[in-house]
């Protein structure tokens, strides 16, 4: 059984355009994350919510939205795309929040925006 | 959180133990040492953590020197699946968030 899944996994798509990228965790953690991954591979932390709350947000611009509809999913939707925004998002999941929490991370969502 | 330093890259053979190091000559005594690794394109994998005493699971076993100044994080038996990216991070009970460095590429070689 897949313990934090993310659709979808590839998402080509044009400068301008709105989409979405969904996640959802079978671990009955609280806290949930989404993290960018850049060309360099540097793995940056976006958002992080608890409880459905939104607990740290990254100085990301507010093309980002991310929502929390119950506790086991946390989806990300990016609003007029920008070519900088191509990179790999991954979703991360742990029991309680703060950075000595294992975190499990999903498989990414590589985004290209052309 | 403290800074660590790992090598940018080692190579080991298949089959023998891969001894990565890392240093955190600043780390504080609340501090733990976390180990991720990231294969492929994969997402993060967590591997082991520990405090002060030697840490062993089924993956890997984490050696902290005494001054708590460096560890080692050794695969015992490396396999080719082992060629990763391996991150080492200080962290405290306090930290909000995980921060990942550049890390090491570790290629096990057949």
């Amino acid at each position: 059984d897949t313990a934090v899944s993310q659709t979808p996994k590839y998402l080509v798509t044009q400068m301008g355009n709105d989409k979405s990228i969904k996640c959802e965790q079978n671990l009955g953690h609280d806290t949930m994350y989404w993290y960018k991954q850049d060309s360099k591979k540097f793995l940056k932390i976006m958002f992080s919510y608890n409880n459905k709350e939104l607990i740290i947000n990254e100085t990301v611009p507010n093309r980002f939205s991310p929502k929390s509809p119950d506790k086991a999913h946390l989806n990300l939707h990016i609003n007029s795309l920008e070519l900088g925004d191509s990179a790999v998002y991954f979703c991360a999941s742990s029991q309680d929040w703060g950075g000595t929490e294992t975190q499990y991370f999903g498989p990414g969502t590589r985004l290209l925006v052309l | 959180d403290a800074k660590t330093t790992q090598p940018p890259s080692m190579d080991c053979a298949e089959g023998r133990a891969a001894n990565l190091p890392c240093n955190h000559s600043t780390i504080s005594g609340n501090e733990y040492v976390y180990w991720y690794r990231q294969i492929h394109s994969q997402g993060p994998q967590y591997i082991i953590h520990g405090l002060k005493n030697n840490e062993t699971n089924e993956m890997a076993s984490l050696i902290i020197t005494e001054d708590r100044k460096s560890s080692t994080l050794i695969l015992p038996h490396a396999t080719l699946r082992d060629t990763a990216v391996y991150y080492c991070i200080a962290l405290s009970s306090g930290s909000e968030k995980l921060v990942f460095g550049k890390g090491m590429k570790l290629t096990v070689n057949p």
